[in-house]
């Protein structure tokens, strides 16, 4: 079984809509991050926890939030889908040990028409 | 922030090949990563490596920290090598990494 699951993997709705994607992790990290993807910008970070009452923003908050319902739960939510945030979107957790070595989870499409 | 440059943006190289893709950053760092996606999107961690060099079978990365740049190394490349490769720096322990835009490697038979 994969240690970082994402669901679901693909999505697409309408503009104006409200999404969650869901990010489950049995590696027991504390560290847990979403990320999104789009073509020739690399990876790019929208909020990351250091525990379950950690959260901040990253590079490109707007538009996002996101719960840290347990350790092993991250949760990312539009609340008003628009298309510009049609894209590809990472969960990944980091070892506690001194590398914090990231890995990430399968991600999921998301299209917003 | 800290700024990471990779190179090339693209590679095309025939099987049987050898590649150096480059990592430079714009300050000091206690962590670096290298990580491949494949074709399908999976992302998956290579490196560990701040400072020094590490081998893992036809991948080998060498950094130079006081020079602030990393390279990975591809022998013998294979098709399955193809893919996009990012390096990712962090300056402290307590700060996200940072990613580069990557380097897309397609491996021809």
């Amino acid at each position: 079984d994969a240690d970082v699951t994402q669901t679901p993997r693909n999505r697409i709705t309408k503009t104006g809509k409200r999404i969650m994607l869901e990010c489950s992790q049995t590696k027991g990290h504390d560290r847990m991050y979403w990320y999104r993807q789009d073509p020739g910008l690399g990876l790019r970070l929208i909020y990351y926890s250091f525990d379950v009452k950690d959260i901040n923003k990253g590079e490109i908050s707007d538009g996002y939030s996101v719960s840290r319902q347990a350790q092993a739960k991250f949760s990312l939510s539009l609340e008003s889908a628009i298309p510009n945030q049609t894209a590809l979107y990472f969960c990944a957790t980091s070892d506690p040990t001194g590398s914090w070595t990231q890995y990430f989870g399968p991600g999921t499409r998301l299209l917003v028409l | 922030g800290i700024q990471v440059e990779q190179s090339p943006p693209d590679l095309i190289l025939q099987e049987g090949a050898n590649s150096t893709l480059r990592c430079n950053f714009s300050d000091s760092v206690n962590n670096l990563q290298w990580f491949h996606q494949n074709p399908w999107g999976q992302l998956i961690n290579l490196f560990y490596i701040p400072s020094g060099t590490k081998q893992n079978g036809r991948l080998s990365a060498t950094t130079v920290a006081t020079e602030r740049y990393s390279l990975l190394y591809i022998s013998s490349s294979q098709t399955t090598d193809s893919g996009v490769y990012f390096c990712a720096v962090t300056a402290t322990g307590n700060t996200p990494l940072v990613f580069g835009k990557g380097t897309r490697l397609s491996v021809i038979a």
